[in-house]
Order: structure tokens, then C-alpha cells, then sequence
């Protein structure tokens, strides 16, 4: 079935570093998304990406959805401590006639002050 | 209150014992969902309503029984669970489920410990 590599799994940063990780598929996805969970909390909506190829900015947050629309990147720049937390990717695709949604298996970002 | 509220935010269970989790939302959304999240696991779909009725039970074993009287809530009875069933279960809702899988809206969870 549909399966996203999100990598890396866990990242340790310093304070004001910038932050890239990313999502992977061989199947095509009509749009993506990405959530971040903060402890104790459920996951909360930060971009989602309708396009192939669409670049979108949330504040320090940048994500692209891939041209081959396999895969999705998300950028954070200038880190600062409340960025702590799991960040998913989820892609949406047609399996078997239906529309679903899949998770990425989270990554666990730590930042050092 | 806004948003998506679950209750309770953490449950201890016996394997013998009958629970209810309950979630509510007030975002006036059409679908809602049950997930169960596991460590380093992905996020883990169980159940789907649609303007209260059922689309979609992913395989989940009969000691998990959702409800949904109306599109504001949905329940999660469980019975006889076992210890491998503690987990973090996220209650979550959208616009509609029409063939569109609208952004969701998460709860911030029960944490349930089965022992």
C-alpha cells in the first residue's frame, strides 16, 4: 500500500540553525501536508501544498511539494525552542477508488539553547 | 469552547474493564475520525463518520466499538482490551469526507495505559 519514508527521524539543533527534512513515496500524491505535534498536544495543520511544483511559506516555514509529486520538503529557518516538537508529513492519494490520507512516521525535532 | 476536545486526557484501564472515550467538536465539520498513535509509528486511521454514518473501519478488532450520535460527537467504547492497545488515541474532524479528505483538525488526545 501507500507508504511515506519521512527522514530524518529525529534531528538535535542548536538555537537560530535552519532545519530541512523531508517526505518520500513511489506513489503519486494529489496534495500534501504538513503537521506538527507538540508534546502532550494533537498534531496542528502548518502548510498544505495543492500542486506539483507549489512552494508555499508559512512565517520561517517553507515547504514545496515535489515536481514528481513523490515527494515534499519542509524548511525551517532560524530555529528558535518553541519549534520543539514532531513534525508529520501526511500525503493524500486514490488507493483502490478511495481518497486517503497517510502518515509519515513523524521527525522529533530537539533544540539546544 | 472551539476547536476539537477530548476526553479523558489520560486513562488507566484494567483488561476486564468497559470504557468510553469522548470527543466533541465545535467547528461545525461534517467528518470525524478516530487514529491511535504508537511510538515511531505513523499515525494509525481507525475509524471514519460522515454526517454520522460509518465510511470507513480500517481493520480495527471488535473490542474497539465507535459511536456517533451526531456530527458533534463521537465516542470510542472499548472492552477487554489488551496491554498492546495503550496508545495515544486522537479524535479529529474536517469539513466533509466527500471524495476530498479535507485538512484535519486534531484533539490533543487520551492517553490510554492498559494494564
Amino acid at each position: 500500500g501507500q507508504q511515506l519514508n519521512q527522514s530524518p527521524q529525529s534531528m538535535f539543533i542548536q538555537e537560530g540553525e535552519d532545519v530541512s527534512m523531508n517526505c518520500t513515496s513511489s506513489s503519486i500524491f494529489n496534495t500534501w501536508l504538513w503537521y506538527k505535534q507538540d508534546p502532550g498536544e494533537g498534531p496542528v495543520l502548518l502548510i498544505a501544498l495543492y500542486k506539483a511544483g507549489e512552494l508555499t511559506s508559512n512565517g520561517r516555514l517553507t515547504a514545496q511539494f515535489g515536481i514528481t509529486r513523490k515527494d515534499s520538503f519542509l524548511n525551517i529557518s532560524a530555529s528558535i525552542p518553541s519549534d520543539v516538537g514532531i513534525y508529520f508529513c501526511a500525503g493524500q492519494a486514490t488507493i483502490q477508488g478511495a481518497q486517503k490520507l497517510v502518515f509519515g512516521q513523524g521527525t522529533r525535532l530537539t533544540i539546544n539553547p | 469552547e472551539t476547536g476539537v476536545t477530548q476526553t479523558p486526557r489520560h486513562l488507566v484501564m484494567g483488561m476486564t474493564n468497559k470504557k468510553s472515550l469522548k470527543c466533541e467538536q465545535h467547528l461545525g465539520h461534517n467528518a470525524m475520525y478516530w487514529y491511535k498513535q504508537s511510538a515511531k509509528k505513523p499515525l494509525e486511521l481507525m475509524f471514519v463518520y460522515n454526517f454520522k454514518e460509518q465510511t470507513e473501519n480500517n481493520s480495527v478488532p471488535s473490542r474497539f466499538s465507535p459511536e456517533c450520535p451526531n456530527s458533534s460527537h463521537l465516542f470510542l467504547h472499548l472492552h477487554t482490551l489488551q496491554p498492546e492497545d495503550s496508545a495515544l488515541y486522537l479524535c479529529a474532524s474536517s469539513q466533509d469526507f466527500s471524495g476530498w479528505v479535507s485538512p484535519l483538525h486534531f484533539g490533543n488526545g487520551t492517553r490510554l495505559t492498559v494494564t
